[in-house]
């Protein structure tokens, strides 16, 4: 079946580090692929996505480009903030996804300041 | 624009006791719906999906239950829980064109 995997962590940063969390993927079809984040107590927030193949989603300075040659979409961002502490979820759905989205396990990140 | 929202926030509920958790979309008509669990450490589970009323798909078997008596309604449900209920319950809604979710605020559950 369809998978996503990512780093655990957690992964500890000081603040204005240089940011990359791997999201690799196994998927039968062509995959639409996501990143949310989610801060703590709270549900998940869409923070961005790539529909085909070196598309490059960006959102709040992250982005991720949609690699299909090694299956992956690894998250980066150039200067993190003690805010982005969070955990973040790769994910994959296909062909319109009405039954769902494949969530990857999340991995927690740190900022120190 | 489309909000969702699910209650209660937090639940502490004895072994065997019944579960009721509620989820309304609003803003948006015909969504498909959804209830994950995210228990520690094992990232989020899908348990119950809904492309219309009274229409549930089960990915999980277990003793939980879904019901979708309304169109922008979801209700997950449980007549016995056990300690492994326990997590952090998640409702979203899409409507299957981007294949994005959009998620509500979460309910914890603790049994005890």
């Amino acid at each position: 079946g369809d998978s996503v995997t990512q780093m655990e962590g957690p992964v500890t940063l000081s603040e204005e580090a240089f940011l990359t969390i791997n999201c690799t993927y196994t998927a039968t079809g062509y995959p639409s692929l996501f990143w949310y984040v989610q801060y703590p107590g709270e549900g998940l927030q869409l923070l961005l996505k790539a529909t085909k193949a070196d598309d490059k989603g960006s959102n709040k300075g992250f982005e991720a480009t949609y690699r299909k040659e090694t299956t992956s979409f690894h998250l980066e961002k150039g200067s993190v903030q003690v805010s982005d502490s969070a955990v973040y979820f790769c994910a994959l759905t296909i062909g319109g996804g009405a039954d769902g989205l494949t969530f990857g396990k999340g991995t927690h990140l740190i900022i120190q300041p | 624009s489309q909000t969702i929202h699910q209650w209660p926030a937090t639940l502490v509920q004895p072994v065997g006791s019944p579960l009721s958790l509620e989820c309304t979309v609003e803003g948006t008509s015909n969504p498909n719906l959804y209830w994950y669990r995210q228990a520690a450490g094992r990232g989020l589970q899908l348990l119950f999906y809904s492309v219309g009323i009274g229409q549930i798909s089960s990915e999980v078997p277990q003793n939980l239950s879904a019901s979708r008596p309304q169109d922008r309604q979801f209700i997950l449900s449980s007549k016995k829980l056990l300690l492994s209920d326990s997590g952090f319950y998640l409702c979203a809604w899409g409507k299957g064109l981007g294949g994005e979710l959009f998620f509500g605020e979460g309910s914890r559950l603790t049994v005890l």
